[in-house]
């Protein structure tokens, strides 16, 4: 165990939809990252937060955003939601910002859009 | 950019082989880190090891080894004595400094599918 925590664990819903995909990072862990699994793109870095702020964007879509709450949880939001957007959503977290520390991954949403 | 390429899509062998996982980056920075993460079939990534660009010692934890080479932009995971534990999906990344502003997001290679048989 990690020690970071996702909810839901799956998600089913339909194209044009909005979810929410919710992440608590490890205790002390100032940092959030947002990743997206999927078959034909594989592991890709989505944003970061760190203590509230974004710190780096990859490659987000427009209809995504994020934020870090104060209590440092972090929520993804997906909106307009096409079949493509079906992927594992991790959320992984560090203490600092830096590139040097190691990221502790959650156990990630399964998000399937029909 | 940055860059990570595993090159072995999937691998199979038979229980108590050595295998080697290889992985190549690309980067434009002098100082990055790289990293390796097991996927085993439940899902969740487990952290591994992290090396640092101006550390070429390698590493043994166990039955795991990991040979980085600078010269050759390498950073190869070697399992010696394979059980069938260690089925799962390997993947390398690389992380940048990014001339000295300090990121942490990962980029990582496409992955290596390891299957032990007994």
């Amino acid at each position: 165990d990690s020690g970071v925590t996702q909810t839901p664990k799956h998600l089913i819903t339909a194209t044009g939809q909005r979810v929410t995909l919710r992440c608590s990072p490890r205790s002390g862990d100032l940092s959030v990252y947002w990743y997206q699994q999927s078959l034909d793109q594989g592991l890709q870095f989505l944003i970061q937060y760190y203590n509230g702020e974004e710190r780096a964007k990859g490659n987000i879509l427009e209809r995504f955003s994020a934020q870090q709450f104060p209590d440092l949880h972090s929520e993804l939001n997906l909106s307009s939601l096409e079949l493509g957007d079906s992927a594992l959503y991790f959320c992984a977290s560090s203490p600092s910002a830096s590139s040097y520390n190691e990221q502790f991954f959650g156990p990630g949403t399964r998000l399937t859009v029909l | 950019a940055q860059k990570v390429t595993q090159a072995q899509t999937e691998i199979s062998v038979v229980e108590k082989e050595d295998v080697t996982l290889d992985c190549v980056y690309e980067t434009r920075d002098t100082t990055y880190y790289l990293f390796w993460y097991k996927q085993p079939p439940s899902g969740e990534l487990v952290f591994l090891i992290r090396r640092n660009s101006f550390d070429e010692q390698n590493e043994i934890s166990g039955r795991y080894s990991w040979n980085f080479q600078k010269s050759t932009s390498s950073f190869n995971f070697t399992i010696t004595a394979s059980q069938v534990v260690d089925s799962a999906v390997y993947f390398c990344a690389l992380s940048e400094a990014d001339g000295g502003t300090s990121y942490g997001k990962l980029t990582f290679g496409q992955g290596t599918i390891l299957t032990v048989h007994p």
